[in-house]
């Protein structure tokens, strides 16, 4: 079976511009979170979305906003993008909403210039 | 004050010796402990997950949890250069959101 998928893998943007990300969780999973991980950190958890809706929210400026879709896949948003916006961005998909185990994408990597 | 807390190492033990990693957190109310193992470059992949007080044995993993001293650990045994990583410790501080909070990571270094 598939795992997450995530796309793009790779970006690079200016500051200033808007950059969405792409997420397909595992096949059944509802639930899908979005996580930060800059370069030496663990990831810090971003947004969750569990059928569609909103289910918790990271300390994220409101540039970052995200949705999930009818068939579960997920995009994450940022608007007006800063250098420290430059990380892996991770996607997790979850069977259930709380508490489950959550399967790690790929991830994508942002780079700011 | 940080949610959860591991030593950043390097950690290096030789080959077929046991790693030992230990993580604490500072919210009582944690259900829930997850170890990931992070190549570099690569996303976290689950290693285990522990929910109960005690020993959890998978292969040559071993979980400790000891929720009284807010205290986690992994132990690696007859370490091959292979486990040579990133192992991140996270902790579902609930209720609420399925978030997971992570520490800053363990690098581990199994020498030949």
């Amino acid at each position: 079976d598939a795992g997450v998928t995530q796309s793009p893998t790779h970006l690079i943007k200016t500051r200033g511009q808007h950059v969405t990300l792409r997420c397909s969780p595992i096949s059944g999973h509802k639930s899908v979170s979005w996580y930060q991980q800059v370069l030496g950190q663990g990831p810090q958890f971003i947004f969750q979305y569990y059928e569609k809706e909103e289910r918790g929210r990271g300390n994220f400026p409101d540039r970052f906003s995200a949705r999930q879709f009818p068939n579960y896949s997920s995009e994450l948003n940022v608007n007006a993008l800063l250098l420290g916006d430059s990380a892996l961005y991770l996607c997790a998909s979850s069977l259930r909403p709380n508490p489950d185990t959550q399967y790690f994408g790929p991830g994508t990597r942002l780079t700011v210039l | 004050q940080k949610e959860v807390e591991q030593n950043s190492g390097p950690l290096s033990v030789p080959e077929g010796a046991i790693a030992s990693l230990n993580c604490t957190y500072s919210d009582r109310v944690s259900q829930s402990f997850f170890w990931y193992r992070q190549y570099s470059g690569k996303s976290p992949e689950l290693i285990m997950s522990i929910y109960s007080n005690g020993d959890k044995e998978d292969g040559r993993f071993t979980a400790q949890l000891n929720k009284a001293s807010q205290y986690v650990s992994l132990l690696i045994r007859d370490s091959q250069p292979s486990d040579s990583a990133t192992y991140l410790c996270a902790v579902n501080i609930g209720p609420g959101a399925n978030n997971l909070f992570f520490g800053t990571g363990t690098r581990l270094t199994v020498i030949p």
